[in-house]
């Protein structure tokens, strides 16, 4: 599976919004991108993926650059609520059947008042 | 449907005991999959069923860990002759099908402790 590269940790205010980064320069023309995000003593949760355009859904946005070597995760405002490590993960599609999810150790998103 | 759940929560175990944890995931799911989590590091793959296939295993998986899923419903994670090296957050998970599309739905967890 291709690789990611995360900041270990961000910091951001409640209500503002936070850009969390990643890059992955090799990935490959089938390779999705997702994020998933752990809450504190619960397991991971998908959060949204795409595989080239960008993305919107209900809890976050993704942008994806042109050349596909980075991305960013958009939390429009931030609660205390988002507090979580963020993983940024590539899935290759290629065929029907994806690869598994293979986690690195994330971002660390610490909201603070 | 409640999501995937997992049982024990916690386990506390004396080294060498042997140890069973249970996931029962989302009912419409054929994929179930366990990773393992240590402090500070992101979940690692331990091994995944289609139905009631196991259709591949981690080199991480001992010959002291086995997984089953006897009916394509739940699945058990046993771990023999328990090693301090198993404490752990021991994760389940169930996705729908085998699509890029579809997400994965992870449980609470199980966490180990070996003593």
């Amino acid at each position: 599976d291709a690789k990611t590269t995360q900041p270990n940790s961000m910091e951001s205010n409640e209500e503002e919004p936070v850009h969390l980064p990643c890059n992955h320069s090799t990935i490959s023309g089938t390779d999705y991108i997702h994020w998933y995000r752990q809450l504190p003593s619960q397991g991971p949760e998908y959060v949204i993926h795409g595989l080239t355009s960008n993305v919107n859904n209900r809890m976050a946005s993704l942008a994806i650059a042109e050349d596909r070597k980075s991305s960013t995760l958009i939390l429009h405002r931030a609660t205390l609520r988002d507090a979580a490590v963020y993983y940024c993960i590539l899935r290759d599609g290629g065929t029907g059947t994806a690869s598994k999810l293979t986690f690195g150790t994330g971002t660390r998103l610490q909201v603070t008042l | 449907d409640t999501g995937v759940s997992q049982d024990p929560r916690h386990k506390i175990t004396k080294r060498g005991q042997n140890v069973t944890f249970r996931c029962d995931p989302i009912s419409e799911h054929n994929r179930l999959y366990w990773y393992r989590q240590t402090l500070g590091q992101g979940p690692e793959f331990l091994t995944y069923f289609q139905n009631e296939a196991q259709l591949e295993k981690s080199r991480l998986l001992s010959d002291r860990f086995s997984a089953e899923r006897p009916k394509g419903s739940f699945s058990t994670l046993e771990i023999q002759r328990t090693e301090q090296g198993d404490s752990a957050m021991y994760l389940c998970a169930s996705s729908q099908g085998p699509g890029v599309g579809y997400g994965y739905t992870f449980g609470s967890g199980t966490r180990l402790t070996v003593v």
